[in-house]
């Protein structure tokens, strides 16, 4: 079955570059999506379709993908971006990654 | 508003029922493709059943056979029927819609319904 893979956790300085990553098999061949979830909150999106950022959504966002890799940038990190990040695809059915949390430190 | 807010989670004994409902605002829930995402505590997401704009349904296989997503067009409202729950089960339930009526991303979610599954 098809998977999607994130690192647990990736830490950044505030005002640094944040890079999360999320890898499948010829991920490149699918739009992938990112959720940012803060504790006690609901997911919300923040890219779509691989690099598109919902209206109101911070430019500091970016997505990518290529390769059997997606990743989700965000530049200028600032303290309110400390969340659990998940990455989602369609195969068959909805996969999400395992997601990622993001320190701020 | 754009808006969806679900309703009937509680505590339910181990081969018991329960029925989740979702009400949305802002648009009807058969202009858009809508799911049941779940978040077992301390865990992440997972996607639990989807039904197209047309009507067709699908399942993760660990619910299949055992939960039935429907909608109700009058009153605007998804559903999803849980029948033989267990403990695997307990999490947060999530509704999502679609941005469209493609496998598109989830751009609007509700703030969850818990279901415990306990004796």
């Amino acid at each position: 079955s098809f998977e999607l893979t994130q690192p647990p956790s990736v830490s950044v300085s505030p005002g640094q570059t944040a890079t999360i990553t999320c890898s499948g098999d010829n991920l490149g061949n699918r739009y992938v999506n990112w959720y940012q979830q803060k504790p006690g909150q609901s997911p919300v999106l923040v890219i779509y379709q691989d690099n598109k950022r919902p209206s109101g959504l911070p430019e500091r966002f970016s997505g990518s993908n290529s390769g059997n890799t997606a990743t989700l940038t965000i530049s200028g990190t600032q303290a309110m971006d400390e969340a659990d990040y998940y990455c989602q695809a369609w195969d068959s059915t909805v996969v999400f990654g395992g997601g990622t949390k993001l320190t701020v430190l | 508003e754009v808006q969806l807010v679900e309703s009937g989670g509680g505590l339910v004994q181990p081969g018991g029922s329960l029925r989740l409902s979702c009400a949305a605002s802002g648009f009807t829930v058969t202009s858009n493709y809508m799911s049941w995402v779940r978040q077992a505590p301390g865990k992440g997401l997972q996607w639990v059943s989807i039904i197209y704009s047309g009507g067709s349904t699908y399942y993760a296989d660990s619910v299949k056979g055992r939960f039935t997503i429907s909608r109700d067009t009058s009153k605007n409202t998804l559903y999803l029927q849980m029948n033989s729950l267990r403990s695997e089960d307990t999490a947060l339930y999530y509704c999502a819609r679609d941005r469209s009526t493609s496998h598109d991303a989830f751009d609007i979610w509700g703030q969850g319904t818990m279901v415990t599954v306990s004796s």
